[in-house]
């Protein structure tokens, strides 16, 4: 079946800890995005990549890093400078295409402890 | 603010239909955009409409488009209980590489 994994679907983050989501997709789909998602908030942009090797800032990337060195891989990292780091996270992917229709994983949900 | 506005909660009855209203900014949105999230899960794409159209049906739903207004609308006739989720709009703007601009979602309630 084709689609995006995202894993863990629940990870639990220390003070001071990175910690590390995965998206892995066999769609191939050339871009990838990064959403946070917070209870009654719209999707916020972290981060995308629309071609391996490459990857732009969305809105709020600061506290978070990503990679792209692999077509159906782009993994998150959620920084100790990412103070309120609390949210669901979404992964998404398209082909590139007038229409950008977006596919998304299940979701992660990270907490502090 | 928003770019992308929704309210936040509608209830209907179950069998009677849904209204759910979206409003944007961006006069160059080129395609918008409705998407459905159950608990616990990721969005999933429930239809789209070029910004030339007016109307666009698909079985049980019915998208409008207001250009003039930068209004959209989804339409869920007969709704059912699996219908109970999150509904996002969201707007592609011309010329931007980056993807979607999402409304902060209804979260539908249908009643029996």
């Amino acid at each position: 079946d084709g689609g995006i994994t995202q894993s863990p679907k629940y990870l639990f983050r220390k003070e001071g800890q990175n910690v590390t989501l995965s998206c892995e997709q066999n769609l191939n789909h050339d871009a990838m995005y990064w959403y946070r998602q917070d209870p009654g908030q719209g999707l916020r942009l972290i981060y995308y990549s629309q071609i391996v090797n490459d990857f732009q800032k969305g809105d709020i990337a600061e506290g978070y890093s990503v990679s792209r060195e692999k077509k159906e891989s782009f993994p998150l990292t959620v920084t100790s400078a990412q103070k309120n780091p609390t949210a669901f996270y979404l992964c998404a992917s398209s082909i590139t295409a007038p229409d950008e229709k977006l596919f998304f994983g299940s979701g992660t949900q990270l907490s502090v402890l | 603010g928003e770019d992308v506005e929704q309210s936040l909660f509608l209830s209907v009855r179950e069998g009677d239909s849904s209204v759910i209203n979206c409003t944007y900014t961006d006069s160059s949105s080129t395609y918008l955009y409705w998407y459905k999230q159950e608990p616990g899960a990721g969005l999933q794409l429930l239809t789209y409409i070029f910004s030339n159209m007016d109307m666009k049906q698909d079985q049980r739903l019915t998208v409008l488009l207001n250009k003039k207004d930068k209004h959209l609308s989804l339409r869920i006739a007969d709704t059912q209980t699996g219908d109970s989720a999150i509904y996002f709009c969201a707007e592609r703007r011309a010329g931007s590489a980056r993807q979607l601009t999402f409304g902060s979602g209804t979260q539908l309630t249908v009643l029996p």
